[in-house]
């Protein structure tokens, strides 16, 4: 059974880094195919594809984050991390780690989502 | 980036009635080399994650119930749920994975007339 779970800050001030953890179970990022997603959605907003990384340790970023996001794995610990610079109010989203499947491809399982505010 | 565009924005369905929600790609999705539109539709509940319910423009994932289908090919794809129930009020969203970032539609109200 796949889980995931995102921890972290609840109140960020701006200006600040972001660091997101998420931490799952019931499956091996070290798997050919494998993925773990970063998503995030501003209140009432749509959703917004942040970062990929991949088991063999490929990493894709959203353009729009202009080299402000940054993720990367612990194999040994199941754990991803997301780490976002230079935080503003527009980041104010509920984030959502999410596990990427090596056979659909897509983000299949998904994390109940953190909620993170940014105000000073 | 791929720009997806969902129609409606919202919608009302009587119960038992039939639902169709669009999504517009601004490029094709369609990989030639093995004919796979990347293209999945999610649903999402109140305080909730996003639910997979379509990978591949038309495959549902398992545990999802008979009445969605998806359809649509290269920039044209359509969620249906063929007799709307109470618990099927969400928010529909569709997302391309042909390219990174793997950007989503804007969603889809679905609420019961």
């Amino acid at each position: 059974q796949i889980t995931l779970k995102e921890s972290g800050p609840t109140l960020v001030r701006p200006a600040q880094t972001l660091t997101l953890t998420c931490t799952f179970s019931g499956f091996s990022i070290s798997t050919a195919g494998v993925g773990v997603g970063w998503v995030r959605q501003p209140p009432g907003q749509a959703l917004e594809w942040l970062a990929l990384i991949y088991w063999d340790d490929d990493k894709r970023y959203s353009p729009s984050l202009k080299n402000r996001v940054t993720i990367t794995k612990d194999t040994s610990k199941n754990q991803v991390v997301l780490t976002l610079t230079n935080m503003d109010p527009v980041d104010t989203a509920t984030y959502y780690c999410a596990h990427r499947d090596e056979w659909k491809y897509v983000l299949d399982y998904w994390g109940p989502g953190t909620l993170v505010t940014v105000s000073s | 980036d791929i720009v997806l565009t969902q129609s409606p924005d919202s919608l009302a369905v009587s119960l038992g009635e039939r639902a169709t929600i669009n999504c517009k790609s601004s490029q094709t999705v369609l990989k030639s080399s093995n004919s796979n539109n990347y293209l999945a539709w999610f649903q999402q509940k109140p305080g909730q994650p996003p639910r997979l319910l379509i990978y591949w423009a038309s495959t549902r994932e398992s545990g999802v119930p008979e009445r969605f289908s998806g359809s649509g090919s290269g920039t044209d794809f359509t969620l249906t749920i063929s007799r709307v129930q109470a618990e099927d009020v969400a928010v529909y969203h569709c997302q391309q994975y042909y390219t990174t970032p793997n950007t989503f539609g804007q969603g889809t109200k679905l609420e019961i007339k």
